[in-house]
C-alpha cells in the first residue's frame, strides 16, 4: 500500500526566506503528483501538477520537482510572504490503486513570520 | 466563473437523520470526487464518478451513497449508518483520464449534534 509522508508537519520561516517543503511515497509507479495549498477551514487550491515523465514544474514563484527513483518530491517557495501561510499537501495516483485515486499526505502548517 | 460549489458550508445533523451534500461544477468535467477530512489524518477518498450514471467506491465508502443522474452534479449522502459523521468534505472534479488535474471545491463541515 503506497504511503504518503510530508515531514516535518509544522514550519515557521521569517519573511523572506526560500525554502523547501517535502514529501515521501513508498510506491515509485505513479502516475502524476500534486501540491496543493489548504487555508484554514477551507478547500484546497492546486499549486502544481507533475506527470511521472517530468522532473519539475514551475509556477511563479514556485517550483516542484519530482525524482522518483528515490519516491521524493520537493515544492520550493522563493521569497516566502506571509500570505504563503497555510497548509501545504501532496497528493499521488499510483497503479496500486484505481488510477483516478489521490492518496493525500497529512501535510505541513507553514507560517511565514513578517 | 467556471468552478465548483458545495452547499451548504455548514451542515448539522442529529443522530439518525440522512443528511445530503451538495457538489456543483461548470468546468465540463467528466469525473467527481467525494474526500473526507480528519484532524491529524489526509484526505480519504468516499467515492468517484467517471460518467454519468456510473461511480465506484473509495476507501471508505461505508455508511454512504451518491448519485451522478447529470454531468454537473454529484449529491453526496451521508445515512444514518455512518458512524463518525463529522469531518470536513470536499468534492473534487477532474478532465477523464488518469493524467488529469483535480480541482477541489470549499468544503462542507458536518457536525452530528
Amino acid at each position: 500500500k503506497q504511503e504518503v509522508t510530508q515531514i516535518p508537519a509544522a514550519l515557521s520561516v521569517p519573511e523572506g526566506e526560500n525554502l523547501v517543503l517535502n514529501c515521501s511515497f513508498t510506491d515509485s509507479a505513479i502516475y502524476n503528483l500534486q501540491w496543493f495549498r489548504q487555508d484554514p477551514g477551507k478547500g484546497l487550491t492546486s499549486l502544481l501538477l507533475i506527470q511521472s515523465s517530468q522532473r519539475e514544474q514551475t509556477s511563479g514563484r514556485l517550483n516542484a520537482s519530482l525524482d522518483k527513483s528515490s519516491g521524493r518530491s520537493t515544492l520550493y517557495i522563493a521569497a516566502s510572504q506571509p500570505g504563503d501561510s497555510a497548509t501545504y499537501l501532496c497528493a499521488l495516483t499510483y497503479s496500486g490503486a484505481g488510477s483516478y485515486q489521490l492518496t493525500f499526505g497529512k501535510g505541513t502548517k507553514l507560517s511565514v513570520i513578517p | 466563473d467556471g468552478g465548483i460549489t458545495q452547499s451548504p458550508k455548514y451542515l448539522f445533523r442529529k443522530e439518525g437523520q440522512n443528511v445530503t451534500l451538495s457538489c456543483e461544477q461548470n468546468l465540463n468535467h467528466d469525473a467527481m470526487y467525494w474526500y473526507r477530512q480528519d484532524p491529524g489524518q489526509g484526505l480519504r477518498l468516499i467515492y468517484y464518478s467517471q460518467i454519468v450514471n456510473d461511480f465506484q467506491k473509495g476507501d471508505i465508502a461505508e455508511g454512504y451513497s451518491v448519485s451522478r443522474e447529470k454531468k454537473e452534479s454529484f449529491p453526496l449522502t451521508v445515512t444514518s449508518a455512518q458512524k463518525n459523521p463529522t469531518a470536513f468534505y470536499l468534492c473534487a472534479s477532474s478532465i477523464y483520464g488518469t493524467y488529469n488535474e483535480q480541482f477541489f471545491g470549499p468544503g462542507t463541515r458536518l457536525t452530528v449534534l
